[in-house]
């Protein structure tokens, strides 16, 4: 079965510090996608970023990094020089296969401070 | 990218009525939809798979007699509540997926909020 876990319920940090938001997965598959949604408080799912398992390469969007890692099943979630803009919640979720189901983990809640 | 909306975003009903979530890819075909529940400051929960022209397949725990899914087209999946209850506020979130050569992408719909009074 297809796990996502994120450990980090909820994390704090003041503005322009970097923070890293982890996630660990568990599938069976050879196959599968890696996803990273943001929430903002309207509700809305805003799509980051999505990653098949067999492209380890790690990914840079402007001030956003992606580390994967294979050995660890992890798929972490960088922010450099945090912006309050950047306060929502954010999911890691896995799909297997033909990018079918997608199955999110509990979400980290960020707060960046002023 | 794609667009997916949801009709309608808000709603408020009393208890006991039923209340029907359209779900519409707007500029591709989908023969497959998902539905997800998020209730507050939860994680988004898979309820059901949407196929156009065939039955949903329900996640276990999901009341199909409840939830009522209609994949009637290949633009337009519709979930009904039947009967809801308070229990069921809720934030109802779709997803379509588009397949575009050897590539599947889904994209999710910006939810619905129901509140059952």
């Amino acid at each position: 079965a297809q796990k996502v876990t994120q450990a980090q319920t909820e994390i704090s940090v003041v503005e322009k510090e970097d923070v890293t938001l982890d996630c660990v997965y568990e599938t069976r598959d050879t196959t599968y996608y890696l996803f990273w949604y943001k929430q903002p408080p309207s509700g809305e799912l805003v799509f980051l970023i999505r990653r098949n398992s067999f492209d380890e390469q790690n990914e840079i969007s402007g001030r956003y990094s992606w580390n994967f890692q294979k050995s660890t099943s992890s798929f972490n979630f960088t922010i450099t020089a945090s912006q309050v803009v950047d306060s929502a919640v954010y999911f890691c979720a896995l799909s297997e296969g033909r990018d079918d189901k997608i199955i999110f983990g509990k979400g980290t809640r960020l707060h960046i401070l002023p | 990218g794609a667009v997916v909306s949801q009709h309608p975003s808000r709603v408020i009903c009393k208890s006991g009525t039923s209340v029907k979530i359209e779900c519409r890819s707007l500029d591709f075909q989908a023969t497959t939809m998902f539905w997800y529940r998020q209730f507050p400051k939860q994680s988004l929960m898979l309820m059901a798979t949407s196929n156009e022209g065939s039955k949903a397949t329900y996640e276990q725990g999901v009341e199909k007699d409840k939830f009522l899914i209609n994949h009637a087209s290949l633009t337009l999946s519709t979930l009904t509540v039947t009967s809801a209850h308070p229990e069921d506020s809720s934030f109802y979130i779709c997803s379509a997926r588009e397949t575009s050569g050897y590539q599947e992408t889904q994209y999710f719909g910006p939810g619905t909020r129901l509140l059952v009074l």
